[in-house]
């Protein structure tokens, strides 16, 4: 079946430092791929998504590519700030309409 | 409006008390998951509603039991609980349940049974 493997952290950056947190995938067929953030405290929210090979998805300064000849969704962000600290989950679409996580990463970002 | 509202926030129930989770969505969605989620963990599947039918379990323990009685609400009943499974419990709902569709989030209840 479907599987994502993620980078497990924790990372911690200092403010307007770049961001990457990588993300491959396995899968049968061409699923599409999602980056959910969970703030403390709360539930997952959609960050961006991408449906298919070399779509990018972007939202709130990060962008993420649906690499499909290194599997890869690797979430890039130029300039983080304190307010995104969060737990970032990489997810891959599965058969039946539902969604399969990777482990997280935790983002710190220091003043 | 991509809004998923769950109630109540917080759950402290006892092993034998019976109690119910709530979800709600006006988005017209036509699927609703349930999740569980443990400390530092990713979301785990439960259960999927696809046009009000069950039609993914998880092989969830019968102490939990979904109910969907029309298409913008989703419930939990717990019952006879266990001290493991205390989580957060995260309902969530998709246009149709289809490969490829996001899903939008509730923000969950926070479950501690004693």
């Amino acid at each position: 079946g479907n599987s994502v493997t993620q980078m497990e952290g924790p990372v911690t950056l200092s403010e307007e430092a770049f961001l990457t947190i990588n993300c491959t995938y396995t899968a049968t067929g061409y699923p599409s791929l999602f980056w959910y953030v969970q703030y403390p405290g709360e539930g997952l929210q959609l960050l961006l998504k991408a449906t298919k090979a070399d779509d990018k998805g972007s939202n709130k300064g990060f962008e993420a590519t649906y690499r499909k000849e290194t599997t890869s969704f690797h979430l890039e962000k130029g300039s983080v700030q304190v307010s995104d600290s969060a737990v970032y989950f990489c997810a891959i679409g599965g058969s039946q309409g539902n969604l399969i996580f990777g482990k997280g990463t935790k983002l710190s970002v220091k003043p | 409006d991509t809004e998923v509202t769950q109630t109540p926030k917080h759950l402290v129930m006892g092993m034998t008390n019976k109690k119910s989770l709530k979800c709600e969505q006006h988005m017209g969605h036509r699927a609703m998951y349930w999740y569980k989620q443990k400390a530092k963990k990713p979301p785990e599947l439960m259960f999927v509603y696809s046009y009000e039918k069950l039609s993914i379990n998880e092989s969830v323990p019968s102490r939990f039991s979904p109910e969907c009685p029309n298409s913008s609400l989703l419930n939990l009943h717990l019952h006879a609980l266990q001290p493991e499974d205390s989580a957060l419990y995260l309902c969530a709902s998709s246009q149709v349940p289809l490969a490829g569709r996001e899903q939008y989030f509730g923000p969950g209840t926070r479950l501690t049974v004693t």
